[in-house]
């Protein structure tokens, strides 16, 4: 039973232009999410979170939306670079997991310029 | 560089042994997280810890266990090794078990049995 899931494996986007990446999710616990980018032979690195109290979170290029109703986020990349080019994941957790989180399949975002 | 170091970076072992993963938490974080990442299961959490104690426990089989020590440093230890173990092994770490905080992940442990 995947809880969460990233139904896109890859993405392929133009150098300057937007990555949008989504993320759906059936636990209606959970009520934080997060966003993560790893490289090969890396751990993720956290890029972004969103609690479910807001709809949208801002971080420079990056940017978050959740739909609770749809149970649905996603993350913008504006302007798009070529450094961008990693595997995404992402997460969520809950008040009642203890902070634990369950990761979506991840999405590989390939930024050609 | 996330402050969380694992050691060692790549172990390759045989079918019935049993090692032992490391984790050092970033500076004053008191939470620690071991996840596995294999190729057909995704980041599957496996077990917490916070402040020594065990907090919470996801997927992981009894011949994996874990511990926290009073500079919390965690280990999780693998036994009676199966080729299905073979996987990367992320630790992570936050300040608190609470949520609405970030996890921050350190390298991984690249598990191969052979």
């Amino acid at each position: 039973d995947q809880q969460v899931k990233q139904n896109s494996p890859s993405l392929s986007v133009q150098e300057g232009r937007i990555s949008i990446l989504n993320c759906d999710y059936t636990n209606s616990m959970f009520d934080y999410f997060l966003w993560y980018k790893k490289y090969p032979a890396e751990g993720p690195t956290f890029l972004i979170s969103i609690s479910s109290i807001k709809d949208k979170n801002e971080d420079g290029r990056f940017t978050v939306f959740l739909n609770k109703s749809a149970k649905h986020l996603s993350l913008h990349i504006v302007p798009s670079q070529p450094g961008d080019s990693a595997v995404y994941f992402c997460a969520a957790t809950g008040r009642n997991a203890g902070n634990m989180l369950t990761f979506g399949g991840g999405t590989r975002l390939m930024v050609k310029p | 560089d996330s402050g969380v170091t694992q050691t060692p970076k790549h172990l390759i072992t045989a079918t019935g042994q049993r090692v032992t993963l490391r984790c050092s938490p970033r500076s004053g974080d008191l939470s620690v997280y071991w996840y596995q990442q294999s190729l057909d299961q995704g980041l599957q959490f496996l077990i917490q810890y916070y402040n020594g104690e065990e907090r919470a426990k996801g997927n992981i089989l009894e011949r994996f266990s874990a511990q926290q020590f009073p500079d919390l440093h965690s280990e999780l230890n693998l036994s009676s090794l199966e080729l299905g173990d073979s996987a990367l092994y992320f630790c992570a770490s936050s300040a608190t078990p609470i949520g609405n905080q970030p996890q921050h992940f350190g390298d991984g442990t690249r598990l191969s049995i052979l």
